[in-house]
């Protein structure tokens, strides 16, 4: 079946740092991919998506690129700051025709932290 | 405010009892879903419903029950039978199965 495998954490870097959260997928056919931010006691939000190889998502900063040839999709930001302390977690759904299509397979979640 | 709404935000329960938490959403969107989060892990897919009237199992439907009366709602019942009930569930909405899926606030249940 299909699976997300994100990087251990938590992550702790100071402001301004380059961050990189690394996410790899197992998945049939050709697979949506997503990144979810998810802030302390609140839901998830969206906070970029690919949906097909080398396709770049983007947003509030934050990158990813899909990269089918290593099934990664790595979470990047060239500079964090503290309000980026949150939870991230890499996702997929399958494409059409698959057992699991439109349903998310989620990574296990990576916490960040960013102190002053 | 468009979005998806669930409630209540925290509720506790006694062992035993079972529990509806609310879902709606006036985003218009054609499918719907129930995710489960348990500490230091990812979202678990309890059911989902393609449209109204119509839903199947996830991962995990094992003590829980749903209905699709409504387009807009989309209720769960964590009934006696699901063994470890105590989690923050997350109610998920998408325009049609395969579109990109938005997320409720959560809603924290504990079970005493």
């Amino acid at each position: 079946g299909d699976s997300v495998t994100q990087m251990e954490g938590p992550v702790t870097l100071s402001e301004e740092a380059f961050l990189t959260i690394n996410c790899t997928y197992t998945a049939t056919g050709y697979p949506s991919l997503f990144w979810y931010v998810q802030y302390p006691g609140e839901g998830l939000q969206l906070l970029l998506k690919a949906t097909k190889a080398d396709d770049k998502g983007s947003n509030k900063g934050f990158e990813a690129t899909y990269r089918k040839e290593t099934t990664s999709f790595h979470l990047e930001k060239g500079s964090v700051q503290v309000s980026d302390s949150a939870v991230y977690f890499c996702a997929l759904t399958e494409g059409a025709g698959g057992t699991s299509y439109g349903k998310l397979t989620f990574g296990q979640g990576t916490i960040l932290t960013v102190h002053p | 405010d468009g979005g998806i709404t669930q409630s209540p935000k925290y509720l506790f329960r006694k062992e035993g009892q079972n529990v509806t938490l609310s879902c709606e959403q006036n985003l218009n969107h054609d499918a719907m879903y129930w995710y489960r989060q348990d500490p230091g892990q990812g979202l678990r897919l309890i059911y989902y419903s393609q449209i109204v009237n119509d839903f199947q199992k996830g991962d995990i439907a094992e003590g829980y029950s749903v209905s699709r009366e409504k387009k807009e709602s989309f209720p769960l019942t964590v009934t006696s039978a699901q063994k470890n009930p105590t989690a923050f569930y997350l109610c998920a909405s998408s325009r049609t199965v395969g579109n990109t899926i938005y997320f409720g606030e959560g809603s924290w249940l504990t079970v005493v």
